[in-house]
């Protein structure tokens, strides 16, 4: 495997279901990223992890819960969702260091909330 | 509070021909980074250019070039030739630089090429 992998692709649930959603970044890169692309909104920013360790929430509700146990893993838990939460959810990966570089992002899980 | 405006929602162009995507972009810092992703429908986001704010050297890569304007904060994407292949949603995104690694995403233009 090469870059960043995601699964599953696709998931459809339920509002009472719980599911995770499964991030690998074979880069060797040192942060780790969720995003959610829906169709009215661009592209937000949800989690940062740097070195493992959590260093953004960008106001995202509690229904979301990242999980990081090491530098090339990264899942989303969901619980309890909405079906305003039906989106494609976006992995990234990036070496940080003294300047900002690019991020590798996966190929997204496209999850429906019924 | 930084914010990037890709005022094109859509642009459809034949096959061969040049097209240009704008990215106007705003924020207060004196440093910070821009880039250029494409989004085929398969969703996952390509990475393009990096460009840090000091350097306003235009850059060309085959057939795409970057026009990067301090004067009018523009940072655009020019496709010279395009192709079928190009079709693809296109995001500019900024790094201001105190926010760490935090990428400010526009709303993205879709360009269809059309054979």
């Amino acid at each position: 495997e090469t870059g960043v992998t995601q699964t599953p692709r696709h998931l459809v649930m339920g509002m009472t279901n719980k599911k995770s959603l499964k991030c690998e970044q074979h880069l060797g890169h040192n942060a780790m990223y969720w995003y959610k692309q829906s169709a009215k909104k661009p592209l937000e920013l949800m989690f940062v992890y740097n070195f493992k360790e959590q260093t953004e929430n960008n106001s995202v509700p509690s229904r979301f819960s990242p999980e990081c146990p090491n530098s090339s893993h990264l899942f989303l838990h969901l619980h309890t969702l909405q079906p305003e939460d039906s989106a494609l959810y976006l992995c990234a990966s990036s070496q940080e260091g003294r300047a900002v570089n690019e991020q590798f992002f996966g190929p997204g899980t496209r999850l429906t909330v019924l | 509070a930084q914010k990037v405006t890709q005022a094109q929602t859509e642009i459809s162009v034949v096959e061969k021909e040049d097209v240009t995507l704008d990215c106007v972009y705003e924020t207060r810092d004196t440093t910070y980074y821009l880039f250029w992703y494409k989004q085929p429908p398969s969703g996952e986001l390509v990475f393009l250019i990096r460009r840090n704010s000091f350097d306003e050297q235009n850059e060309i890569s085959g057939r795409y070039s970057w026009n990067f304007q301090k004067s009018t904060s523009s940072f655009n994407f020019t496709i010279t030739a395009s192709q079928v292949v190009d079709s693809a949603v296109y995001f500019c995104a900024l790094n201001v630089g105190n926010a760490g690694n935090m990428l400010t995403f526009g709303g993205g233009t879709r360009l269809m090429v059309k054979p």
